[in-house]
């Protein structure tokens, strides 16, 4: 299995801050990277996929970039609506594995 | 816009099995996508069970394999799980979510049902 590790676990910030989270697969896949944003009690939602696509409807403060085996997500400009946690997944291979999660909250 | 719904018992007992449907509304199933089921535990990170065509085709996580069955209904628009033998560590909420096929065979879960909590306990 390729195992996926974000960093970091979580992270502390302000409104206007620029945010950034990193995601390491055990071995290259390519640009087979995707981006999620969960908040509590709900479902993960796409951010970005094949590692630096915007999802239609995400802001543009959104950013993936990347390719082989390191990958990030960078926000721009972190929004009050942002603070959740944020999950990287592979699909270069099955079984699709995910990140273990990055929790961004409020400073 | 297609929109998915989870439905089935919230709590199983040890040793038991655990059945969820994921209905399908505003899309047909039969397209390039995939459709599949992901769980979290309480307060963990997410687990991508398996996923399933609308040829009936199937892909299992192998550490779920040998308890696993995914399957579908095209008349009625909906795909199940069941994963058999259950224990504690089967609680989670369980996530049913299509697997947008993408070019270049870029995948992604680009639409989630909201996630249905299903405990394992006497």
């Amino acid at each position: 299995d390729i195992q996926m590790t974000q960093s970091p676990s979580s992270l502390s910030a302000s409104v206007g801050d620029r945010v950034t989270i990193t995601c390491r697969a055990s071995q290259s896949i390519n640009s087979y990277l995707n981006w999620y944003q969960q908040k509590p009690g709900k479902a993960p939602k796409v951010l970005i996929y094949a590692a630096s696509s915007l999802q239609s409807g995400v802001p543009s403060r959104f950013r993936g970039s990347g390719s082989g085996t390191e990958f990030t997500l960078t926000i721009s400009s972190l929004q009050p609506e942002d603070f959740a946690t944020y999950f990287c997944q592979q699909s270069s291979s099955s079984p699709r594995t995910f990140g273990g999660g990055t929790k961004v909250e409020i400073k | 816009q297609v929109q998915l719904q989870e439905s089935g018992p919230g709590l199983v007992k040890p040793s038991g099995t655990l059945s969820l449907t994921c209905d399908v509304s505003g899309g047909s199933m039969i397209s390039t996508n995939w459709w599949s089921w992901i769980r979290q535990p309480p307060g963990k990170g997410l687990e991508w069970i398996g996923d399933i065509f609308y040829t009936e085709i199937t892909n299992y996580n192998p550490s779920l394999k040998s308890r696993l069955t995914i399957s579908l209904d095209k008349s009625q628009n909906q795909f199940s799980l069941e994963l058999s033998s259950v224990t504690d560590a089967d609680t989670a909420v369980y996530y049913c979510a299509r697997n947008r096929f993408g070019s270049a065979s870029y995948r992604w879960f680009d639409t989630w049902g909201q996630g249905t909590l299903v405990t394992v306990s006497s």
